[in-house]
């Protein structure tokens, strides 16, 4: 069974770099859309990007300017970087492995990243 | 871009009761389109993809129905695990801004 584990820091100060990365644990990468989406607190969800096991990415067009999702399919992990962070961006993020484009049917457990000064 | 309406906001229901959710996309997104159950401080659930299919080890009770722009997530016979938010999501118009509609509350 495909595990996702996402790591990485949790508090960031305005117009640092959030930095995430997601594992993967018996799955392979081929055939799937390895997505970050987001949750303000109390809020809906966001869709933030998507690679695939090549390396081509989409991106909310929203956050493009932002964001680099990556992929090291080598290591089994992908990884999303948002720089120039704002209080805006505090959320719970999550990593998921999709079978269709947005979403997932099997997800990280979530990081919450607060961005304050 | 479709601009994804879900209604109602909140449904308080009883347990074994039927249950229909409604998502609505300002254009046509085919059969493009999933519904995700989340519950408090777990990640979404992937139900439903291509407007009526069950993901796997997704329970029968749940069922999906439509396409082009209104949308149907049908709970047979409610239990009370069936309490959560639920999204719908398209997946037609891609890259996105906003592919998921604001959730619809399923409150016992």
């Amino acid at each position: 069974q495909v595990q996702l584990q996402q790591w990485g820091a949790g508090l960031l100060k305005p117009s640092e770099t959030l930095s995430l990365t997601c594992a993967v644990y018996n799955g392979s990468f081929s055939g799937f859309f390895w997505t970050w989406i987001r949750q303000p607190p109390g809020k809906g969800l966001e869709w933030i990007g998507e690679v695939d096991h090549t390396g081509s990415t989409n991106y909310n067009p929203s956050l493009k300017s932002r964001v680099i999702i990556s992929i090291d399919t080598s290591r089994s992990h992908f990884s999303l970087n948002l720089s120039s962070v704002i209080a805006a961006d505090t959320a719970v993020y999550y990593c998921a492995r999709g079978i269709i484009r947005g979403g997932g049917n099997r997800w990280g457990q979530g990081t919450l990243v607060t961005v304050s000064s | 871009e479709p601009v994804m309406t879900q209604s109602p906001v909140t449904l308080s229901v009883s347990p074994g009761e039927r249950v229909t959710l409604s998502c609505r996309a300002s254009q046509s997104v085919g059969s493009k389109l999933a519904w995700y159950q989340q519950k408090p401080g777990q990640a979404p659930r992937l139900l439903i993809y291509g407007a009526f299919i069950r993901a796997t080890g997704i329970p029968a009770r749940f069922s999906g129905s439509g396409s082009g722009t209104d949308f149907t997530l049908t709970i047979s016979s409610l239990q009370s695990e069936d309490s959560a938010v639920y999204y719908c999501q398209q997946y037609n118009d891609w890259p996105p801004v906003a592919p998921f509609g604001p959730g619809t509350k399923v409150d016992f």
